[in-house]
């Protein structure tokens, strides 16, 4: 069956970097796009913008335009989101979500912690 | 960027009651494209309907969609005691894609 598979929380620094890796099985990640969806402790969901897997067309929420990147490696059927200049409202649990449109399928979660 | 206000923010129910939350649209939601998702604490969201009103496959026939444009609903028949929870909206129409902000069902 359909699994996204997330890499283990993180705890970063106020200006550092962090990539979240999110491992497609059950199905060749160049079917589908990837979207990125965050939420910060006690609030609600956030869309951080979607890759698509076949061309690697990206598309961002504007607030975090020239600190996310998203890429994938189709060779490992693996998404990643790097964020950069992290900052402390950056808290939060990142999930991936298969497509673009409505959200069937999630990841697990990755918990990024920014703390000094 | 379609600003997605759901309300109550907070409904107080007990099991087998019906439940009505409400999703408003800061402009027209393009060809319905509406879903809703619940989420229980400490789990990711589950999708629940899309389309405004298909239910996705799994979901117990108590949970149902419905709306157009900028007024969406849903509405659970019978409130089961697994159905307290957080439940968001989310348009997929246009981009930016967006979320309310959620309704909590509590047990009254």
């Amino acid at each position: 069956q359909v699994q996204l598979v997330q890499s283990g929380a993180e705890v970063k620094q106020p200006g550092a970097s962090v990539k979240v890796s999110c491992k497609a099985f059950g199905y060749t990640l160049i079917s589908y796009y990837i979207s990125w969806v965050r939420q910060a402790p006690g609030q609600g969901l956030e869309w951080v913008g979607w890759i698509s897997t076949y061309n690697g067309n990206t598309n961002y929420a504007q607030k975090l335009q020239g600190r996310v990147t998203m890429t994938t490696d189709t060779s490992t059927n693996t998404a990643y989101m790097e964020l950069r200049s992290l900052r402390s409202d950056d808290t939060a649990m990142y999930y991936c979500v298969r497509g673009s449109e409505y959200f069937l399928h999630w990841g697990q979660g990755t918990l990024v912690t920014v703390s000094s | 960027e379609i600003v997605l206000t759901q309300s109550p923010g907070t409904l107080s129910l007990s099991p087998g009651e019906r439940a009505t939350l409400s999703c408003r649209a800061s402009q027209s939601v393009s060809s319905n494209y509406l879903a809703w998702y619940q989420q229980r604490p400490g789990q990711a969201p589950r999708l629940l309907i899309y389309g405004a009103s298909s239910r996705a496959t799994g979901i117990p026939d108590r949970f149902s969609g419905s709306g157009s444009g900028t007024d969406f609903t849903l509405t659970i028949s019978r409130l089961e005691p697994e159905d307290f929870a957080v439940y968001y909206c989310h348009q997929y129409g246009s981009s930016p894609r967006t979320f309310g902000q959620g309704t909590k069902v509590e047990i009254k």
